[in-house]
């Protein structure tokens, strides 16, 4: 089946920013998804980015997609202690409306 | 709305017995997700139902696992019997298909079977 992956872990400094890699298999997906997961809670849509842009920003997030290289990236500016979490990226692709998950990438941030 | 409502938020049980996780999606959606998920294997999908219909099931790890959906605001899975190995959070999830798809989760059921 279709694959999303991602590295595990990330630590940060406060401050700094955060860059969460995503590579993705399913060349006819037309739509990426970050989603958050906070500690006991479920996950929660962050942002998305329709197939035929390549870039969006909001607020101090930043999500790159180059398609040619089936690779997403969310880049989180000024990384706050608050955005400790798990970042999962998805994929939904054309006649499908399952989100295929990564595994997860768990965001620490200290002081 | 209140989101999607799971129930219960825990449950412990002892091998061997049932257990029946509940999940009441968002109103208006019509997509239904089963998650389940372990630190050994990430988030998988379980199952997926579209307007009460199962779809895709092909996540169900066994005979053991079953899940229902009798109409358009609840469904249960239904775990018989349950072994350790099915200890993890399960999240169900909604959806109203259509253009960009935003899953809307659940705050997940933490099983652990001892």
């Amino acid at each position: 089946g279709e694959d999303v992956e991602q590295s595990l872990f990330l630590s940060v400094r406060e401050g700094d920013s955060s860059v969460i890699n995503c590579t993705y298999t399913d060349s006819s997906s037309t739509y990426l998804y970050w989603y958050k997961q906070e500690p006991g809670a479920g996950l929660q849509l962050l942002t998305y980015i329709f197939s035929n842009m390549d870039m969006k920003q909001d607020q101090r997030l930043t999500v790159l997609l180059n398609k040619k290289d089936k690779h997403l990236s969310l880049r989180i500016a000024d990384t706050q202690t608050g955005d400790s979490a798990i970042y999962f990226c998805a994929e939904t692709s054309i006649g499908s409306y399952i989100p295929t998950f990564g595994r997860g990438t768990s965001l620490i941030v200290h002081p | 709305d209140a989101g999607v409502i799971q129930s219960p938020r825990h449950e412990v049980t002892e091998m061997g017995q049932e257990v029946t996780l509940r999940c009441k999606p968002i109103s208006g959606h019509n997509s239904l997700f089963w998650y389940r998920q372990t630190m050994m294997r990430g988030l998988e999908l379980l199952i997926y139902f579209n307007n009460n219909v199962p779809i895709d099931d092909s996540g169900m790890p066994e005979d053991r696992f079953s899940a229902k959906m009798p109409n358009a605001s609840f469904s249960t899975l239904k775990i018989q019997p349950s072994e350790p190995r099915d200890s993890a959070v399960y999240f169900c999830a909604s959806s109203q298909q259509g253009g960009h798809t935003e899953a809307f989760f659940g705050q997940g059921t933490r099983l652990t079977v001892v």
